[in-house]
């Protein structure tokens, strides 16, 4: 099965930009995804990347997957306090009926 | 705004109750997951429903038990629950389970307290 792992805890400052970081043992994934979960709430899907992509922009969110480093980041540009939650990157092999490995979670904080 | 809507948004009930959590997608989606998150770690998979038939369940204690009525709906409902099972209880659907992995898109979740 897929292992995900990412660093726990990201403090940055309002209108920096933020980059969160996960590495992923299966190079079987048909997508990988950046969920968001705010305080109370559910996750959110952000976005996600084919497997067969590089780099997927969408706004201020920046996708880069390095295949041969098995490495999966996410940019946030011009970060803003709204943006202060936990971040979690999943990937799934491609016959997984559904089962998605999640790492463990990014604290995004953001700072005025 | 999410498009998987979970009910209730909390619920507390002692070790003896029974309840039910219920979810619900109007996207079309054929595919629905329940998932148990423990305050900050991630979901942990517990069923899946693919075309309205079980198709997953990761050992999950049958004090709960899932049901999927129709394609829509998705209930998991509760009985003899231990505090241990005090968590979030989040559903997710996606397009299907079956081909690949898929974008899946999750509720808000129910927010459960076991007394």
């Amino acid at each position: 099965g897929e292992d995900v792992e990412q660093s726990l805890f990201l403090s940055v400052r309002e209108g920096d930009s933020s980059v969160i970081n996960c590495t992923y043992t299966d190079s079987s994934s048909t997508y990988l995804y950046w969920y968001k979960q705010e305080p109370g709430a559910g996750l959110q899907l952000l976005t996600y990347i084919f497997s067969n992509m590089d780099m997927k922009q969408d706004q201020r969110l920046t996708v880069l997957l390095n295949k041969k480093d098995k490495h999966l980041s996410l940019r946030i540009a011009d970060t803003q306090t709204g943006d202060s939650a936990i971040y979690f990157c999943a990937g799934g092999e491609t016959d997984s009926w559904g089962k998605l490995q999640f790492g463990a979670g990014t604290q995004v904080v953001v700072t005025p | 705004d999410t498009e998987v809507t979970q009910t209730p948004k909390h619920l507390v009930m002692g070790m003896t109750n029974k309840k039910s959590l219920k979810c619900e997608q109007h996207m079309g989606h054929r595919a629905m997951y329940w998932y148990k998150q423990k305050a900050k770690k991630p979901p942990e998979l517990m069923f899946v429903y693919s075309y309205e038939k079980l198709s997953i369940n990761e050992s999950v204690p049958s004090r709960f038990s899932p049901e999927c009525p129709n394609s829509s709906l998705l209930n998991l409902h509760l009985h003899a629950l231990q505090p241990e099972d005090s968590a979030l209880y989040l559903c997710a659907s996606s397009p299907l389970a079956n081909i690949g992995n898929q974008p899946q898109h999750f509720g808000d979740g129910t927010r459960l307290s076991i007394l």
